[in-house]
This record gives structure tokens, sequence and C-alpha cells, in this order.
């Protein structure tokens, strides 16, 4: 399966401030997702992150509030934009290995603290 | 819309015995994909087994087993000989055709005892 990695692995963050997320791929894969995952809960997508176009997100997620970019088939970035202390979660990202395997594979995720 | 239903919040097995989680699950669809993931402390999701839904014989991985009820929508996971590193949260997740997002069950904490 494809190796992924996710950039910072976990960060503090203080109210009102933006942090980018790094999803990296060891191969060029076609879909990429981003995931979050509240405390104690499981896991919701936020959005599909589409190489050269705009991410399609999931109802009660904004492009304003999560923008995504996939500027090609290996890298991808979330950005959680103005945070409060409710964006505190694991952010994760998936890649869909359907050539394959019809599976989704995930990074180690980074967990955030809003504080 | 497509809904998974883990119905045990905790579940715990002594060290070498058997466990089985449940999932259930809703959808309209003929063809689609069920998966069983780990996710320990280290919260990295593993893949533990899939299930294509033509297939009839039930998926293994060596020590996991699942049992598929395509018209019961059931998809329960069995775990033999359990170990200790074992113990995780696992989640029970579903997609339709490729590209589409995987829905998840709320999770089930497996505790081994030693």
């Amino acid at each position: 399966s494809a190796v992924i990695s996710q950039k910072p692995s976990r960060d503090i963050c203080q109210r009102g401030t933006s942090l980018t997320i790094q999803c990296q791929v060891d191969s060029q894969v076609t879909m990429m997702f981003w995931y979050r995952q509240q405390p104690g809960q499981s896991l919701t997508l936020i959005a599909t992150a589409n190489q050269g176009s705009e991410a399609t997100y999931e109802s009660g997620f904004v492009i304003d509030k999560f923008p995504i970019s996939r500027p090609n088939l290996t890298f991808s970035t979330l950005t959680v934009s103005n945070m409060s202390p409710e964006d505190s979660s694991i952010y994760l990202c998936s890649v869909d290995e359907w050539s394959l395997t019809d599976t989704q594979y995930f990074g180690p995720g980074t967990r955030l603290t809003v504080l | 819309a497509q809904t998974v239903t883990q119905s045990q919040p905790e579940m715990s097995v002594q060290e070498a015995e058997t466990v089985t989680l449940s999932c259930t699950y809703d959808t309209s669809e003929s063809d689609y994909y069920l998966f069983w993931y780990k996710q320990p402390p280290s919260r990295q999701m593993i893949l533990v087994i899939r299930q294509e839904a033509y297939k009839q014989q039930n998926a293994t991985e060596n020590r996991f087993s699942v049992n598929f009820q395509k018209a019961a929508k059931s998809f329960s996971l069995k775990i033999s000989d359990s170990q200790l590193g074992d113990a995780a949260m696992y989640f029970c997740a579903y997609r339709t055709r490729r590209g589409n997002k995987l829905v998840f069950g709320a999770g089930t904490i497996l505790r081994v005892k030693s």
C-alpha cells in the first residue's frame, strides 16, 4: 500500500489563527480525502481533494473554513482557518487505491489542540 | 443515506480467547465494500480486513475473519487468539463504488486482559 505522511503530527494553536496540514504520498494516487475525528468520536469526511480543480466539500463543511489544495497527484494541504476550541480534533488524510484494491489507506493523522 | 451502526461501545476479551465485534449497515445499493479498521492509541488508522459485497465467501486475514450476512446487512468481525496488541478502537466502514467516501460506524473499544 501507499506510504502516507502528514505534517505536523501535532500542534497547539491559539484561537483565531490558522494551521495548514500537509499530506504527502509516495506514489501517484487519484483520490485524496480529508477526515476529521473529534475527541472520542468517529471519522467524518470533510472533503475530497481533486487534482487540478476545487475540492468537493461534504455538508456542514465550507471552503472558507477548510481551504484545500491539491497541486499534484502526490500532495495535498488542508488549512483550518480562524480556529476555535471546537476545531480541536485529529485530522487525517487518506488516499484511494481504487485501481488496486478499492481500499482507502490513511496517514498518521495530525492532532490539533486550539486554546 | 447509508448508515453504519456499531452497537457495542466497548468489549473486553481475555488474552488468547475469541471475541466478535458487531456491525450493521443500511443501504439500498447492491455493489459496495465493507471494511474493518483498527485505531490504536497512536491514532493511526490500520486496515484490518475488507469484504466485497458481491463475494459470498467471508474474508479472512490470519486471526481476523468476518461473518458477512448480506440479506441481514450484518458484517461482524471475529478476532481469534486475541493478543494484547489487538487492544484498540475498531471501526466498521462502508463505501459504494470507487472514489466514494467511507461511512464509519461509531466505533468499538476493545480491551484485552492478560
